[in-house]
């Protein structure tokens, strides 16, 4: 079955960069792309950018340019999210997830599923 | 970007009641939104893509309607595992953003 597992739990320190991973299986890993959402504690969901397994191609959302850089790995089926210069505000839960969908109709719906487990990401001094 | 919001922040009800969810864009996105269900320390399930498409496996007692800027979906005959948070996302702009969230608690 088509399967996401994320990296473990991390806690860092100001200023500090961490990369968690995503490893994919059940499928073929470039033929999806790859986003990555975050949860704060309490808070909702945050789109953080894609990644083009196929090709590395990637797309950042706006707030998280300059900070954010995603890889993969295609030899290992594993896609990578790194986050510099750590503030307290990026405390949160990181998602993985699998974009699919369909085209019909002339239109190309997308959507997100699976999602990977997510890892836990506590910034702290 | 666009803008989501939902409403109800919160809702109470009751197991059998049926209950809907508002979901509004800030600008016309046709049918390109999705509901999730996320409950309490686990990763958001999908529910329904594209407006109104079911996914595989989710029950029938739900059911997304809407185009345009309006959506709704809508949980007939509440079950006891329904008491949790959705969240709505548009797929028309590459910003993917999501709604704020609507939390349904039990009355």
């Amino acid at each position: 079955q088509v399967q996401l597992v994320q990296s473990g739990a991390e806690v860092k320190k100001p200023g500090a960069s961490v990369k968690v991973s995503c490893k994919a299986s059940g499928y073929t890993f470039t033929g999806y792309y790859m986003h990555w959402v975050r949860q704060a504690p309490g808070q909702g969901l945050e789109w953080m950018g894609w990644i083009n397994p196929n090709n590395g191609g990637t797309n950042y959302a706006q707030q998280f340019q300059g900070r954010v850089t995603m890889t993969k790995d295609t030899s290992i089926n594993t896609a990578y999210m790194e986050l510099r210069r750590l503030r307290s505000d990026d405390t949160a839960v990181y998602y993985c997830v699998r974009e699919s969908g369909y085209c019909g109709g002339g239109s190309c719906f997308n959507w997100f599923d699976p999602w990977g487990q997510g890892t836990l990401v506590t910034v702290s001094s | 970007d666009i803008q989501m919001t939902q409403s109800p922040s919160s809702l109470s009800a009751s197991v059998g009641d049926r209950v809907t969810i508002t979901c509004r864009a800030s600008q016309s996105i046709s049918f390109f939104l999705n509901w999730y269900q996320q409950k309490p320390g686990k990763a958001p399930k999908l529910l329904i893509y594209a407006a109104s498409s079911l996914q595989s496996g989710v029950p029938s007692r739900f059911n997304g309607s809407g185009s345009g800027t309006d959506f709704t979906l809508t949980i007939s005959g509440l079950q006891p595992e329904d008491f949790t948070t959705y969240y709505c996302q548009q797929s028309y702009s590459t910003s993917y953003t999501f709604g704020q969230g609507t939390k349904l608690e039990i009355k």
